[in-house]
């Protein structure tokens, strides 16, 4: 069975600076991992996503997430933060052979004060 | 490009009645079709998934059925539905490793 992990409910930052949104994996196999991202009363929206290679992977809107193995861990961060990243990022796994089924994590609430 | 179509966005029914919500993939061929319910504004349940016309799998028991009766429409239904049908359901389809959502569509059963 696949599982995901968001430890944090909220995360609170203010604008310019870094965030992080943690997420923690287990699956058998390799993992193929995810990061999406929903605004009130919207679907998810594609952000990017680790499959093989390089363990820092660049996506959407100056996100970028690490894949680290050993920690079995996947963090989606940014450089600095704008109040438009307010949103609920959820983070997802599947494998090789999991045709595609995705298991997401509960969500965590990104909140970008001025 | 490749186009997810989900609707109605929003329906009201009253306990019992049936249910259809409709999904259509544009710009592509023989998708994965997916069917997520996010309740609490949080967790998303896959409910059915499809690899191919009439193919549905079912992932939990429950008051719903799911049909693919054309390569790119999925559509989700219920004979008689319950108050805890209510929810957000997102249809889905995968390109390249990588699972897309429609805009989803909220379903309040009163």
């Amino acid at each position: 069975a696949q599982s995901v992990a968001q430890p944090e409910d909220q995360v609170n930052v203010a604008e310019g600076n870094p965030l992080t949104v943690k997420c923690t994996y287990s699956v058998s196999g390799n993992p193929y991992l995810f990061w999406y991202v929903q605004y009130p009363n919207r679907g998810l929206q594609f952000l990017l996503k680790y499959i093989t290679g390089d363990n820092l992977v660049k996506g959407s809107y100056g996100f970028e997430a690490e894949f680290n193995k050993s920690q079995t861990s996947f963090h989606l961060k940014k450089p600095s933060a704008l109040v438009s990243d307010s949103a609920l990022y959820f983070c997802a796994v599947t494998t090789t052979g999991g045709g595609n089924k995705l298991t997401f994590g509960t969500g965590t609430q990104l909140k970008v004060e001025l | 490009s490749q186009t997810i179509h989900q609707w109605p966005a929003t329906l009201v029914q009253p306990v019992g009645s049936p249910l259809s919500l409709e999904c259509t993939v544009e710009g592509t061929s023989n998708p994965n079709l997916y069917w997520y319910r996010q309740a609490a504004g949080r967790g998303l349940q896959l409910l059915f998934y499809s690899v191919g016309i009439g193919q549905i799998s079912s992932e939990v028991p429950q008051n719903l059925s799911a049909s693919r009766p054309q390569d790119r429409q999925f559509i989700l239904s219920s004979k008689k539905l319950l108050l805890s049908d209510s929810g957000f359901y997102l249809c889905a389809w995968t390109s390249r490793n990588t699972i897309y959502f429609g805009e989803g569509s909220w379903l309040t059963v009163v």
